[in-house]
């Protein structure tokens, strides 16, 4: 129930190109949909969120696509760049005792070859 | 753009030892987290903390782990005996309150490894 499933695993890219990455929840409660990037030795940082009640979120060349009802998010990176080069969570969470607790996903690793 | 500090960024131990990791959460953050990230496997929640007590954990913070912020501006995290598979990158996250409190500040981490 408190699972994110996120695919692929890995993924690789040519500059310039898009960046496709899905996640898929089962639970309902879920109201918080943020995406985080990670490089090597450094902790998540967050790069785009959205909440159920918008259906795109667009901040420059990352965009989060959310269909409710097949319970499903993607993160679109598009003229991918060789600096996107990181590893991606999807995570879900709703708000528990007045704060957020995310449930992430597997990551996805993604090289942006020049 | 202020930022949560951890100390060490590498802790090397020996299986059965106790050891402190250390974070300086943002400073007008309330709520604290403790993820961990075992290698190559998803980040993993631990422990929330807000108000001075626990106010969520998981299946995995057993008897084994405590939190505790023992001033104004630290916030630990002990494994009073380590196993093997405590071997893990932990993260230390914090957060504030009203409309921004859904988005998590990560520190760099604390490579804990157990030999």
């Amino acid at each position: 129930q408190q699972q994110v499933k996120q695919s692929p695993q890995s993924l690789i890219v040519q500059k310039g190109g898009i960046s496709i990455i899905n996640c898929a929840y089962e639970n309902t409660a879920f109201d918080y949909f943020p995406w985080y990037q990670q490089f090597p030795g450094k902790g998540p940082a967050l790069l785009i969120a959205i909440r159920p009640d918008v259906s795109e979120k667009k901040e420059g060349r990352f965009t989060i696509s959310f269909n409710k009802s097949a319970k499903q998010f993607s993160l679109h990176i598009m003229d991918s760049q060789p600096g996107d080069s990181a590893t991606y969570f999807c995570a879900a969470s709703t708000a528990s005792g007045g704060s957020y607790i995310p449930t992430f996903g597997r990551g996805t690793s993604l090289i942006v070859h020049p | 753009e202020p930022e949560v500090t951890q100390t060490p960024s590498h802790q090397v131990t020996q299986m059965g030892q106790e050891v402190i990791l250390r974070c300086v959460p943002i400073s007008n953050h309330l709520y604290f987290y403790w993820y961990r990230q075992i290698l190559g496997q998803k980040v993993e929640f631990l422990v929330s903390f807000y108000n001075n007590e626990i106010s969520e954990k998981s299946e995995i913070f057993d008897d084994q782990f405590s939190v505790e912020r023992p001033d104004g501006s630290n916030f630990t995290l002990k494994i009073r005996s380590t196993k093997l598979e405590d071997s893990a990158m932990y993260f230390c996250a914090s957060t504030d309150t009203g409309e921004t409190n859904e988005k998590l500040f990560f520190g760099s981490g604390t490579q804990l490894s157990v030999l």
